[in-house]
């Protein structure tokens, strides 16, 4: 079945532990973005890449980091989670302009 | 700057009655409008979209117009269901007619809860 896969789907981490969200599709979309969903606020990007090898920062960048080595993947990394990180956090990927967003069915992140 | 505002939710209504998820927008250039539907434990679906002003975008019984004059782009129901039940997010993407990153900017979300 064509889409996103997300990976893990929840987790439980220890602050200042370092962590990856893994993120794959198989839609060869060019573009692909993270994004943390909290109550009250919607979902605020984080980053985003617009084609393999290029990446950029999104709304609330700090604390992450992202690769895009090739198409298909586009992980997340918090390189030391802090409990403010405890989020959901959403992979979500677009062929084009005017086509809107496929999206994963996202990991539950809590720090403790 | 661009920016998305909802009405504050939750909105609870019977089943069979009238929907109206009210949803303005900020924006310079021409974006394009979409509306996006969450439903418990799960990722967010395109529901609708509009690419242009006075464009309606409609899905499973759901509308939204894209009004320019007014910078709107409300979702509308006519007979709502208990499966209905779900956060709704209005969203843009941002175009000024040279450039485009492509990001979506979304709303907070309103939670629909569709009683029997």
């Amino acid at each position: 079945i064509a889409g996103i896969t997300q990976a893990p789907t929840s987790q439980i981490l220890a602050a200042g532990r370092r962590m990856t969200l893994r993120c794959t599709q198989d839609m060869r979309h060019n573009a692909m973005y993270w994004y943390r969903q909290d109550l009250g606020l919607g979902l605020r990007l984080i980053h985003y890449s617009n084609t393999a090898g290029t990446t950029g920062k999104g709304e609330v960048p700090d604390g992450y980091s992202v690769s895009r080595a090739n198409t298909d993947d586009f992980p997340l990394t918090l390189a030391s989670a802090v409990p403010s990180q405890t989020s959901v956090y959403f992979c979500a990927s677009s062929d084009g302009l005017w086509s809107g967003y496929t999206f994963g069915s996202g990991t539950r992140l809590t720090v403790v | 700057g661009n920016s998305v505002t909802q009405m504050e939710g939750p909105v609870t209504l019977s089943e069979e009655a009238f929907l109206t998820i009210n949803c303005t927008y900020t924006a310079t250039g021409y974006p394009s409008l979409f509306w996006y539907v969450q439903y418990p434990g799960e990722g967010l679906q395109l529901l609708l979209k509009a690419t242009k002003a006075d464009d309606k975008g409609s899905n499973k019984g759901f509308e939204a117009t894209y009004r320019k004059e007014t910078t709107s782009f409300h979702l509308e129901k006519g007979s709502v269901q208990v499966s209905d039940s779900a956060v709704y997010f209005c969203a843009l993407s941002p175009f000024d007619g040279s450039s485009n990153t492509g990001k979506l900017i979304f709303g907070q979300g309103t939670t629909l809860q569709v009683k029997p």
